[in-house]
């Protein structure tokens, strides 16, 4: 079966601290991955996509198939990066996108 | 250009009832997907639309359905509400249905059942 799973519910850190969100995934074959993210009061956007190897924001994210991870990583968080924080899978020729149940990410000054 | 259009923006009905939810995409879009967004269960695919025809379902029950229209924009409906169905309720739309490129979401109409 398809999942994602984010172990954690909330991260904090502190500003100029490095996070990372973990993101690991059940797929059989080679799947797309995703992270958006949903700052309060806006709608869910996008982050990052594997495929395109970008970073933004200052985010990055590798995709391991060994381990079946695409965790996401920032060396110096900032209290603007606070917000839910998405993993997403798409599998074979399907359209939908299966999230995982998402990780607060708070930056404490 | 104009984003993901979702209305209403907020809802209330009573169990038993039926409602319906309005998207309209990006201009050129022509995938749509909706979502159920609850506290407990997170982000659950409804179904998606592709040039007026489902291509893919959730695992939703037979009350929840929906269409697309020639313009692109899509309906989806729910009959027989149940206190359940409370929920934020989330349309996507993306350029040629490939995923890859990644969807636009709109900001949801939320539900509340009474």
């Amino acid at each position: 079966a398809q999942r994602v799973t984010q172990p954690e519910k909330l991260l904090s850190v502190f500003k100029g601290a490095p996070v990372e969100l973990k993101c690991n995934y059940s797929y059989s074959g080679s799947p797309e991955l995703f992270w958006y993210v949903q700052y309060s009061r806006q709608r869910l956007q996008l982050l990052l996509r594997h495929i395109s190897r970008e970073s933004i924001k200052g985010f990055t994210a590798d995709l391991n198939k060994g381990e079946t991870s695409f965790h996401l990583k920032k060396p110096f968080a900032q209290e603007e990066d606070s917000a839910m924080y998405y993993c997403a899978l798409r599998g074979g020729s399907q359209g939908n996108l299966i999230f995982g149940k998402g990780t607060k990410l708070s930056v404490k000054p | 250009k104009a984003g993901v259009t979702q209305t209403p923006r907020y809802l209330i009905k009573t169990r038993g009832q039926q409602v319906t939810l309005s998207c309209s995409p990006i201009s050129g879009h022509r995938s749509v997907s909706w979502y159920q967004q609850t506290p407990g269960q997170g982000l659950q695919f409804l179904f998606e639309y592709f040039s007026e025809t489902q291509r893919n379902k959730g695992n939703f029950p037979g009350r929840f359905s929906g269409r697309q229209f020639s313009n692109s924009r899509s309906e989806m409906n729910v009959s027989t509400l149940e206190l359940g169905d409370s929920a934020l309720y989330l349309c996507a739309s993306s350029l040629a249905g490939s995923g890859t490129v990644g969807y636009t979401f709109g900001s949801g109409t939320r539900l509340t059942v009474v």
